[in-house]
């Protein structure tokens, strides 16, 4: 399967734990995005990378929230001292930036749950 | 500040049904709109993308429009089954997708 994929799928952590994720972008794509989703709300965006610059933060990113994408590949993204409110589920995206479409696919997501 | 909003919000119909979906944004300088389907707890699977030089896309049953200089997108699914049961979600495309909040889409037998 070539599509985009992320692991975990689920994450049951305790406050105040830190977590990671990890997003695997489809091969040739060179934008890798990171979405936040909470229940009955669309993805709002976080942050996203060209090869391995980041380019764009929202302001939902807060310092406890972190995103690298070494070598312009994988993505992790890491959130420390996690909070209640953190719960959600994580999305990432990629695209290929060279064609007018810069069409973003999806990840299965990571859904975090905070107790 | 880009803000995309889709109406309505939830909708039942039975199967057979044409149903038309509507997004409406503030903002028409985007380079694209795109459409997606999400199954409960899922990802989103990309439906059609929809370039700011055109007016429409077409893939099977759906069909989405675009009008930029009103900000308008409209999806129109016809002969609608109950396999299409899904929220239904649309995103204009700066250099990140805005995305709106969805309707929610019950078809029943």
């Amino acid at each position: 399967d070539t599509g985009v994929s992320q692991d975990p799928r689920h994450k049951i952590t305790k406050r105040g734990q830190n977590v990671t994720f990890r997003c695997d972008p489809i091969s040739e794509h060179n934008r890798l995005y990171w979405y936040r989703q909470t229940l009955g709300q669309g993805p709002e965006f976080l942050t996203y990378f060209q090869n391995e610059a980041q380019l764009e933060k929202s302001r939902l990113l807060s310092d406890r929230f972190s995103a690298e994408r070494p070598k312009g590949s994988f993505s992790t993204l890491e959130i420390q001292r996690t909070e209640q409110g953190d719960s959600a589920m994580y999305l990432c995206a990629s695209s290929f930036s060279g064609t007018s479409y810069n069409e973003q696919f999806f990840g299965p997501g990571t859904r975090l749950t905070v107790l | 500040k880009q803000e995309v909003t889709q109406i309505p919000a939830a909708l039942s119909v039975p199967e057979g049904e044409n149903l038309v979906l509507n997004c409406s944004f503030t903002d028409s300088a985007i380079y694209n709109l795109q459409w997606f389907r999400q199954d409960p707890g899922k990802g989103l699977t990309s439906l059609l993308l929809i370039q700011s030089s055109q007016r429409e896309q077409t893939s099977g049953r759906l069909n989405a429009s675009l009008d930029k200089s009103s900000g308008r997108s409209t999806l129109y699914i016809a002969a609608s089954q109950p396999g299409d049961s899904a929220t239904y979600l649309c995103a204009v495309q700066g250099d990140k997708l805005i995305f709106g909040t969805g309707t929610r889409l019950q078809v029943f037998p």
